[in-house]
């Protein structure tokens, strides 16, 4: 079952730019994580915000959760060709030790 | 530098065919999925693993089998393969915990069943 839903599917923006992406759950979470994917390829794990945080930074990347409204964003700022990729969300709502993705969002960064 | 790896990355098999997807990892995780991921739909969860021998249906099992029994490998079988289980397979794994979840994933097999 699919839990989250990313939003938009896709988006395509000038190198330099900021890229959103919002990710939409459905049920009560510990945590929400963020990958992304590369073509072909697996995913990598990129940042994880607990239920009771609101905002986390990684470089490049500001993640925000607001659990009243079961939604996230993923912020990448001054975005590079290298960051063209799928992100997906992922929450823990079916227990600890598994995680339900979204359908992903694909970025095309255009140099 | 922590480690999963898929025996293939490719693989083209003809329908009727029983089909090995190896996985292993090597962060002693206790953990360990096989999900499928078709365009449109994201990817689903075919199987889970908590500890050897020992797995757990995830939301599409049908057709599929699974085997565990070395901590760190984890294999996926196609009694049978069909023309409709042509996709990529992605293997990932992460530590028991509560709290810390993260999943580490494979390179992915795609698997074309002609």
């Amino acid at each position: 079952s699919q839990q989250g839903e990313e939003d938009p599917q896709a988006l395509s923006i000038q190198e330099g730019e900021n890229a959103t992406m919002n990710c939409s759950y459905k049920t009560s979470i510990n945590n929400l994580q963020w990958y992304r994917q590369n073509s072909g390829r697996g995913l990598v794990h990129l940042i994880l915000i607990r239920s009771n945080e609101r905002e986390k930074h990684s470089g490049r990347l500001r993640v925000t959760l607001d659990t009243s409204k079961k939604s996230s964003s993923l912020l990448i700022t001054a975005s590079r060709a290298a960051d063209t990729a799928s992100y997906f969300c992922a929450t823990d709502s079916q227990g600890a030790q598994k995680l339900v993705f979204g359908q992903g969002t694909r970025l095309t960064i255009n140099p | 530098d922590v480690k999963v790896t898929q025996s293939s990355r490719y693989l083209v098999k003809r329908t009727g065919e029983k089909v090995f997807l190896e996985c292993v990892q090597d962060m002693d995780h206790e953990n360990m999925f096989w999900y499928r991921q078709d365009p449109g739909l994201g990817l689903r969860l075919i199987y889970f693993s908590y500890d050897v021998k020992m797995k757990e249906k995830g939301d599409i099992p049908e057709g599929y089998s699974v085997s565990r029994e070395k901590k760190e490998r984890f294999s996926l079988i196609l009694e049978s393969a069909s023309t409709n289980q042509t996709s990529m397979y992605l293997c990932a794994s992460s530590l028991m915990g509560l709290t810390y979840n993260e999943q580490f994933f494979g390179p992915g097999t795609r698997l074309t069943v002609l």
